[in-house]
């Protein structure tokens, strides 16, 4: 089946260090990738997606760009915010159906001023 | 983008009693909905597919009886946990989608069985 699999957390960074959250993922033919991010006490919001091999998904200053030769899907981030503290989640779905998704365990960001 | 939005967004009953949680697209309809359970510091579990006018679809290990789940309109899903212990405790998700690759999240529901 389907597997997502997620740095370690937690992370912890100095304002405007440079962010790097590993990804890598197991799955049948052609998924789709999705980086999703969760603030405290809500639900998950999406932050950037590729749904095929070589696309480049960026938002906020966040990108991540998606590797079939290593099967890979790590977010970046040049420089981060303490704005940025959150959970983020690595996921994938078949891409016939977003909504069975395959989510990572979620990696832990707290960014400190 | 779309909104959905989830009702009550925190909830707190005696065991056994049984609790509803609302699930609505705001500006979309959504023939599918999905329902995600979220421990502490732990990632999702889909529990069930929501369908509009059908039953709903369990993943496995999830006990239908126990998870009650209604899609009686194109924009209203409902999750009722029914005789709700505190092991029931968690924070509920439900999503929808737009298309094959995009998903909307609810705020979330935490439910507290004392």
């Amino acid at each position: 089946g389907n597997s997502v699999t997620q740095m370690e957390g937690p992370v912890t960074l100095s304002e405007e260090a440079f962010l790097t959250i590993n990804c890598t993922y197991t799955a049948t033919g052609y998924p789709s990738l999705f980086w999703y991010v969760q603030y405290p006490g809500e639900g998950l919001q999406l932050l950037l997606k590729a749904t095929k091999a070589d696309d480049k998904g960026s938002n906020k200053g966040f990108e991540a760009t998606y590797r079939k030769e290593t099967t890979s899907f790590h977010l970046e981030k040049g420089s981060v915010q303490v704005s940025d503290s959150a959970v983020y989640f690595c996921a994938l779905s078949d891409g016939t159906n977003a909504g069975k998704s395959t989510f990572g365990d979620g990696t832990t960001l707290t960014v400190k001023p | 983008g779309a909104v959905v939005s989830q009702h009550p967004s925190r909830v707190i009953c005696k065991s056994g009693t049984s609790v509803k949680i609302e699930c609505r697209s705001l500006d979309f309809q959504a023939t599918t909905m999905f329902w995600y359970r979220q421990f502490p510091k732990q990632s999702l579990m889909l529990m069930a597919t929501s369908n509009e006018g059908s039953k709903a679809t369990y993943e496995q290990g999830v006990e239908k009886d126990k998870f009650l789940i209604n899609h009686a309109s194109l924009t209203l899903s409902t999750l009722t946990v029914t005789s709700a212990h505190p092991e029931d405790s968690s924070f509920y998700i439900c999503s929808a989608t737009l298309g094959p690759d995009t998903q909307y999240f609810g705020p979330g529901t935490r439910l507290t069985v004392l």
